[in-house]
């Protein structure tokens, strides 16, 4: 029972270097999502994707872009790192938007930019 | 602004006593609500729910209460185990996406 497989745990990455987290769901969920944890912050959405081929913006999309061409993977992308993009990152899917769905998460990974 | 609040940033409890965490919320027609458990390097995992219909869900040792007019949600853990040391998040979806409160750091001591 792989669930959401996030790749890699951990990343240091210089100031201004480009790199993609990767996220894969084995669940056949259509509803996927990638959030940000800050130190005693919530968690916050970046992007989200409703289906193969559609992608929107959450609370803090600067910086990122994600695609998402199959069911199963739904990558992000950070293009010029910055220091303030230094956070734990989850992406997650669900069967269900709404009231009744759940939400399934990655065990995260943690990116430190210097 | 936030939608969802946590006010105690973390809470000590004794091995088998009572914990009690508690999520605030500022629209009224939210109608669903989750707890997540977080424990640390892992990803949150579900922990329980409750629909707007009802004002109280049971799952073993954990219960969900729902006070619709104080907006107003909390968690029970009965007993306590050291095991339920973890962050609590409470979450709330809407349209497309889930709010989380910013989490409660629960240390059961043995």
């Amino acid at each position: 029972n792989a669930g959401v497989t996030q790749t890699p745990k951990f990343r240091i990455l210089k100031i201004g270097q480009s790199m993609t987290l990767q996220c894969a769901q084995d669940m056949n969920h259509n509803y996927m999502y990638w959030y940000r944890q800050d130190p005693g912050m919530g968690l916050k959405l970046i992007y989200y994707s409703v289906g193969a081929g559609i992608t929107d913006k959450g609370e803090v999309p600067n910086g990122y872009n994600v695609s998402r061409s199959t069911t199963e993977d739904f990558p992000l992308r950070l293009e010029l790192a910055a220091p303030s993009q230094t956070s734990v990152y989850f992406c997650a899917s669900s069967y269900l938007q709404g009231a009744g769905g759940e939400l399934f998460f990655g065990e995260g990974s943690r990116l430190t930019v210097l | 602004d936030q939608q969802v609040k946590q006010n105690s940033p973390s809470l000590s409890v004794q091995e088998g006593r009572i914990s009690i965490l508690n999520c605030d919320y500022t629209n009224s027609m939210f109608d669903y609500f989750l707890w997540y458990k977080k424990y640390p390097a892992e990803g949150p995992t579900f922990l329980i729910s409750i629909s707007s219909i009802k004002d109280k869900n049971e799952d073993g040792r954990f219960t969900v209460f729902l006070n619709k007019s104080a907006k107003h949600l909390s968690l029970h853990i009965v007993p306590s185990q050291p095991g339920d040391s973890a962050v609590y998040f409470c979450a709330v979806p809407t349209g497309n996406q889930f709010y989380f409160g910013t989490g409660t750091s629960l240390t059961v001591i043995p």
